[in-house]
């Protein structure tokens, strides 16, 4: 019940798509949602975040995209670039938990 | 401003052997955390402090981790001793700025990356 579960495991896209990586949870008494960007040797970096009142939040080409009734919520990068290579983790608070993580690779 | 910094940033060490990881948050950061990721894994939260006393180690192998947050600022996990399956990249973050969102944003290091032969 503590877990999310993220897919895809890896996603390739290519530049100018669309790149979607969906999360779901269980445990209702999950009320926030971030998602990290993670580049080979840093840390995680946050991204965007929402929370379960909202159902989409935009930032940018970033987008969260919440369901609270299906308890799924899924980030959607408009117009990818390469840049946006990398490892993407959805988690979940107050004690976060972070899914296992989507290495994303978008060809040039 | 300064990130969180970590060192060492790689250490290989014998199954069995100690190794220590220090910690130092962003200046004026009251929360630091331990993460523990095993490659292809999200990052696992071990040990939350505020300031200097501990909020959450539920997920601490308390036989062989250990940490300690002396004076509420700088940090060390210890392991002692290590195992394979302790093999990872152990990240430690720091959070003190209030955000809207009421949850302080966490602001990662880059890591120790520890290979136990």
């Amino acid at each position: 019940q503590q877990q999310v579960k993220q897919s895809p495991q890896s996603l390739i896209v290519q530049k100018g798509g669309i790149s979607i990586i969906n999360c779901a949870y269980e445990n209702t008494a999950f009320d926030y949602f971030p998602w990290y960007q993670q580049f080979p040797g840093k840390g995680p970096a946050l991204l965007i975040a929402i929370r379960p009142d909202v159902s989409e939040k935009k930032e940018g080409r970033f987008t969260i995209s919440f369901n609270k009734s299906a308890k799924q919520f899924s980030l959607h990068i408009m117009d990818s670039q390469p840049g946006d290579s990398a490892t993407y983790f959805c988690a979940a608070r107050p004690k976060i938990i972070f899914g296992k993580g989507t290495r994303l690779h978008i060809l040039p | 401003e300064a990130g969180v910094a970590q060192s060492p940033r790689y250490k290989i060490i014998e199954k069995r052997q100690s190794v220590a990881f220090w910690c130092n948050p962003i200046s004026g950061h009251a929360t630091l955390y331990w993460y523990q990721q095993i490659l292809g894994q999200g990052p696992k939260l071990l040990i939350q402090f505020q300031n200097n006393g501990v909020v959450d180690d539920s997920q601490l192998p308390k036989d062989r981790f250990s940490a300690e947050r002396l004076k509420g600022v700088d940090s060390t996990l210890k392991i002692q001793p290590a195992k394979l399956e302790d093999s990872a990249v152990y990240l430690c973050a720091s959070s003190g700025r209030t955000s809207v969102s009421s949850y302080n944003e966490q602001f990662f290091g880059p890591g120790t990356r520890l290979t136990v032969l």
